[in-house]
């Protein structure tokens, strides 16, 4: 099945500073990466996402990039702001539309702290 | 609009009880998920429904079982609770009817303690 490693456990960045956590994937079948933000104690909200026909997506100070050939996509935030602290988590779902659909699975989180 | 709701948020539970969480969504998604979130292991899934009157199994089903009536409830039953069950539970759903149905939208969590 998929495997994702999610790299560092935790970042700390001076607000203001970019952000910039990585994942690698294992199955190259996955073709669906999104990306949840976690507040202490709140749940998992979605704030980014990228597909596997998309080399990079971008919203406002986040962005994701993909490189299907080395199995690894990154989430870049700029300009981080206190409220950017918390987790982050990536994950990865092969055949996205197919059977399996929607068995995410999960890299391990990062702990990001932006310090003001 | 409530969109996915969980009950109860937080229980103490004495081993060997038996314990269902309840999940209930409003969005009408086809798709529903039960995940446990552990320090340092990120969220995995546990059993998931494509749509109401099928299950399947996740990466961690062991000791959990679930059903699926109707499309809106997707209760999680602990047969006999043991103490390696404490967790943090979160049940999502998605909605397959477009070209967003892999974005899973996720319930504010159980937090579950088993003595």
């Amino acid at each position: 099945g998929e495997n994702v490693e999610q790299h560092p456990s935790t970042l700390s960045v001076q607000e203001g500073d970019s952000a910039v956590i990585k994942c690698t994937y294992s199955d190259s079948a996955s073709n669906y990466f999104p990306w949840y933000k976690q507040e202490l104690g709140k749940r998992p909200q979605l704030i980014i996402d990228i597909r596997s026909n998309v080399g990079e997506k971008k919203d406002q100070r986040i962005a994701v990039t993909l490189n299907k050939t080395a199995k690894h996509f990154s989430l870049h935030i700029t300009e981080t702001q206190p409220e950017d602290s918390a987790v982050y988590f990536c994950a990865a779902i092969a055949n996205a539309g197919g059977t399996s659909y929607g068995k995410l699975t999960f890299g391990q989180g990062t702990i990001l702290t932006v310090h003001p | 609009i409530a969109g996915i709701t969980q009950a109860p948020t937080s229980q103490i539970l004495a081993a060997g009880r038996r314990m269902t969480l309840r999940c209930t969504q409003d969005m009408r998604h086809n798709a529903m998920y039960w995940y446990r979130q552990d320090l340092g292991l990120g969220l995995r899934l546990i059993h998931y429904s494509n749509t109401a009157g099928t299950t399947g199994k996740g990466e961690v089903p062991d000791g959990y079982s679930v059903s699926r009536a109707n499309t809106d409830d997707f209760p999680l039953t602990l047969a006999s609770a043991v103490p390696s069950q404490t967790s943090v539970y979160f049940c999502a759903s998605s909605d397959s009817s477009g070209g967003a149905r892999e974005t899973q939208y996720f319930g504010p969590g159980t937090r579950l303690l088993v003595l």
